[in-house]
Formats: structure tokens, sequence, C-alpha cells
């Protein structure tokens, strides 16, 4: 079973402020890494992917890796109220199995 | 471009009827999946299929069969429903190889008294 614990929440943060998402993964075989945004009654959409440590950017959006502290991480700069969602965390250890945290509901307020 | 589609949308059974969800892919992606996601759980693998001809359980996948039709077609049957089952059912897809971007159906409600 692989675990991958996020913090539920709900976080919140006001408008313009950096939202910072944590989540940390059991299985040390896990290769991969992804964070999946799902607004409330809709289907997860990925926003970010992370293999090898340190940060990646893309935009207002830095994903954070640490394998040796089996952590990964999504700070959103300048949040907007379009930000608010769920944050879904999700690990494979080899691009065919895909497990997912319980999310980390995040609330931007104007 | 319809991307992933999943019917029904919604639907109510009976504990003990069975059900079949079924999902359409029209992006000549190889793998799909079988999630269900309930509040406070996310999203939990039920099946997997990687190439058309195989399947493999995921980590719940008691109480559930799936068939994997052809390339675009990914079925998820109950058999006997019971309340536990009740969630929202998501399908997915993604190309072959490193990628890790799944693609999702709008997803189906399903209740089951």
């Amino acid at each position: 079973q692989k675990e991958v614990e996020q913090n539920s929440g709900p976080l919140s943060v006001p408008e313009g402020a950096i939202a910072s998402l944590n989540c940390t993964y059991s299985d040390r075989g896990s290769q991969s890494f992804f964070w999946y945004r799902q607004y409330s009654g809709k289907s997860p959409e990925l926003i970010m992917s992370i293999y090898s440590n340190g940060d990646k950017e893309d935009g207002r959006f830095t994903a954070q890796l640490n394998k040796a502290s089996q952590y990964v991480s999504l700070l959103i700069r300048d949040s907007q109220p379009s930000d608010s969602a769920t944050y879904l965390c999700a690990v494979t250890p080899n691009f065919n199995k895909f497990y997912f945290g319980s999310g980390t509901k995040l609330n931007v307020k104007p | 471009n319809a991307g992933v589609t999943q019917t029904p949308k919604f639907q109510v059974l009976k504990t003990g009827q069975s059900m079949t969800l079924q999902c359409a892919q029209d992006m000549n992606h190889n793998s799909m999946y079988w999630y269900r996601q309930d509040p406070g759980m996310g999203l939990r693998l039920i099946y997997y299929s990687a190439s058309e001809g195989t399947t493999d359980k995921g980590e719940v996948p008691n109480g559930y069969n799936v068939s994997r039709l052809n390339k675009r077609e990914f079925s998820l049957r109950l058999e006997s429903a019971a309340p536990s089952q009740t969630s929202v059912y998501f399908c997915a897809s993604k190309l072959a190889g490193r990628t890790g971007e799944l693609f999702f159906g709008e997803g189906s409600r399903l209740t089951v008294l």
C-alpha cells in the first residue's frame, strides 16, 4: 500500500499571499511526483510534475522535492481567488500506478 | 474533442443490484484507470489497464470487476452493490511511457441504498 499524506486543511490565505501545500509519502521507491488541482464538483487536472530533487517553477507555481525526507511541496505565489480548490499530491513508482493523497483544500480570500 | 467520457453521470442502486460504469477515451491513450473518491479519502485506485487486453488491481479492487473492451473503452462493474460503494467514480487515461498526466472524465456519482 502506497501512502501519501496531506493536511486536509482548509488552508486560508489572503489574496496576493504565498500558499504553501505539503505532501509526504512512505514508499521510497516512488520516482515521480505530481500536483493536481480539483475545483469543487469537477475532475482533477495536472498542474505540476517533478522528478528530481530541488525546485521546479512554472509561472506562479513552484514544486519542491526532497527525496531523502520523502517530502513534496507546492508553493503558489500571488495567490488569487481563482486558486481556491483542492490540491492533490500524487506519486508513482513506475508510471503505471498513481497514488493520490486525500488533498488539501485551499481558500484564497479576496 | 470529447476526451474521456463516462456514463452514467448519476446512478442510484439498491443493495445487491449490479451495474456497469462505462468509460471511453478518444485520445488514443494506452493506459486507463478507475478511481473512487470519497470525502476525506482522496482518490483511490480501483483497477488500471496499461494496454488493451491487460488489467491490474489497484488499492481497493474488492467488489469490482473491469473489462478493457478495446483501446478506447474500459468498463467497471459492480456485481452486487453495497452501501460502502457509494462514491464518485472517475475514469482516467494517459499516454504510454514516462508521463504522469492523467486525463480524467467528469465523474459518475453512485449512491447505493
